[in-house]
């Protein structure tokens, strides 16, 4: 099954205790992209890669690091997490960029404490 | 930086009616994308329109694309019960550095049909 692969799916954890957030795509997708979803702020864009080892900063990547060492992982590195970066974050995945349709992961509800 | 706002934010239909959904957005696009997401799932997409295209059908999925209004509709017509979601639109920008990179999205809309 075509999919994006989220893990893990909730994580509670404490102020700057570093984490990864891992995402993978079985499609050969070149595109992937990280988004967080927030109460009345809809969805906005941390990070994307057009392909291998190209990254690119979104909307919001202050606090985030990603990494693209190939073509279907793409994780979310939080080095010092805190409070203001819980959210719901969603992975996602396209043939080659906006100009196809997206493929979302399940998402991950992460909270800071 | 949002480009796509839907109208109305939510909607509440009896199960068997047409539920229509607006977008407007501010700059020129390249396509127009909805998505649909059950409470804190992820995001499904349904359909894509091209800024060349008008109108574009999937099942009871209608979509239509107004640029020189810079606005579009989707139209779900005879409602079910499981097409209660939320809604987004998504613009892919035709302009600037970087276009190619993302899709923006709206903040939704919160449709309920009523069984």
């Amino acid at each position: 099954e075509a999919q994006v692969t989220q893990n893990p799916r909730y994580l509670i954890t404490v102020t700057g205790k570093k984490l990864t957030v891992t995402c993978s795509q079985n499609m050969n997708h070149e595109y992937m992209s990280w988004y967080r979803q927030d109460p009345g702020l809809g969805l906005r864009q941390i990070y994307y890669s057009m392909n291998v080892e190209v990254t690119d900063k979104g909307d919001v990547p202050e606090g985030y690091k990603v990494s693209r060492k190939e073509k279907r992982n793409f994780p979310l590195i939080l080095e010092s997490p805190s409070p203001n970066q819980t959210s719901l974050y969603f992975c996602a995945s396209s043939f080659r960029g906006q100009n196809y349709g997206y493929t979302f992961g399940s998402g991950t509800r992460l909270t800071v404490v | 930086s949002q480009q796509g706002e839907e109208d109305p934010q939510a909607l509440s239909i009896q199960e068997g009616e047409n539920a229509t959904m607006n977008c407007s957005y501010k700059t020129s696009i390249n396509n127009l994308q909805w998505y649909r997401q059950n409470s804190g799932r992820g995001l499904v997409h349904l359909i894509l329109i091209r800024s060349n295209e008008r109108e574009k059908h999937s099942g009871r999925l209608r979509v239509t694309l107004d640029t020189s209004k810079k606005s579009s509709s989707l139209l779900i017509t005879a409602s079910r019960a499981a097409d209660t979601a939320s809604y987004f639109c998504a613009t892919a920008s035709a302009l600037g550095s970087g276009a190619n990179s993302k899709l923006t999205f709206g903040k939704g809309i919160t449709l309920s049909v009523r069984p």
